[in-house]
């Protein structure tokens, strides 16, 4: 099934810096998610974009969608220690079966802001 | 509050011996879905239930079975566990299918010897 990547697989900054993430996908989607895990908890949800919305802000959060391009970033501003996780994309697929659905998820981005 | 449970949270069992894993949400969602994830993996949908009495296979299904006979009740059943089982488990629940947030449990670490 369809899968999200995302690149880098790991960013470590400093705090106060900024950071991006990227998420690369293969076909059509209704909408991109994102979420976060902080280290072996469950997963948290971010913020939803729609095939329809270029770009979108929650707080220090801002995620852009290209559908063109099939990818999508993720930016933290004003990074804190607090904002150290995981960082995952979901694709919600425009075409499934009757019946059928399955929002996939990437390998996930490793964020370590350091103090 | 509005979660979702699963229970155990720690698990070690032995090959062979049939477990459950319970999985439950307050939020009266329709779709509810079981995710294992492994190191270098990322997370795998394992099955999925886009209502009561509709179960569907995911991507890794092999040696696991679900049953959703209540909506707001989700369980994942090992059969026969073997070492490859072993893992972090994650049920998730979201109000429909397409375009909502999925709700996560806390986790089941199972580890099979």
């Amino acid at each position: 099934s369809q899968q999200g990547e995302e690149d880098p697989q790991a960013l470590s900054i400093q705090e106060g810096e900024n950071a991006t993430m990227n998420c690369s996908y293969k076909t059509s989607i209704n909408n991109l998610q994102w979420y976060r895990q902080n280290s072996g908890r469950g997963l948290v949800h971010l913020i939803l974009i729609r095939s329809n919305e270029r770009e979108k802000h929650s707080g220090r959060l801002r995620v852009t969608l290209d559908t063109s391009k099939k990818s999508s970033s993720l930016l933290i501003t004003a990074s804190r220690a607090a904002d150290t996780a995981s960082y995952f994309c979901a694709t919600d697929p425009a075409y499934s079966g009757a019946g059928s659905y399955q929002l996939t998820f990437g390998k996930g981005t490793k964020l370590s802001v350091i103090p | 509050e509005a979660q979702v449970t699963q229970n155990p949270r720690y698990l070690i069992t032995v090959t062979g011996k049939k477990l459950t894993v319970t999985c439950s949400q307050n939020m009266n969602h329709e779709y509810m879905s079981w995710y294992r994830q492994d190191p270098g993996l990322g997370l795998r949908q394992i099955y999925y239930s886009m209502n009561v009495e509709v179960t569907d296979k995911g991507d890794v299904p092999e040696g696991y079975k679900v049953s959703r006979k209540e909506k707001r009740n989700f369980p994942l059943i090992l059969e026969s566990p073997s070492p490859n089982q072993t893992s972090l488990y994650f049920c998730a629940s979201s109000l429909r299918s397409s375009g909502y947030e999925q709700y996560f449990g806390p986790g089941t670490r199972l580890t099979v010897t």
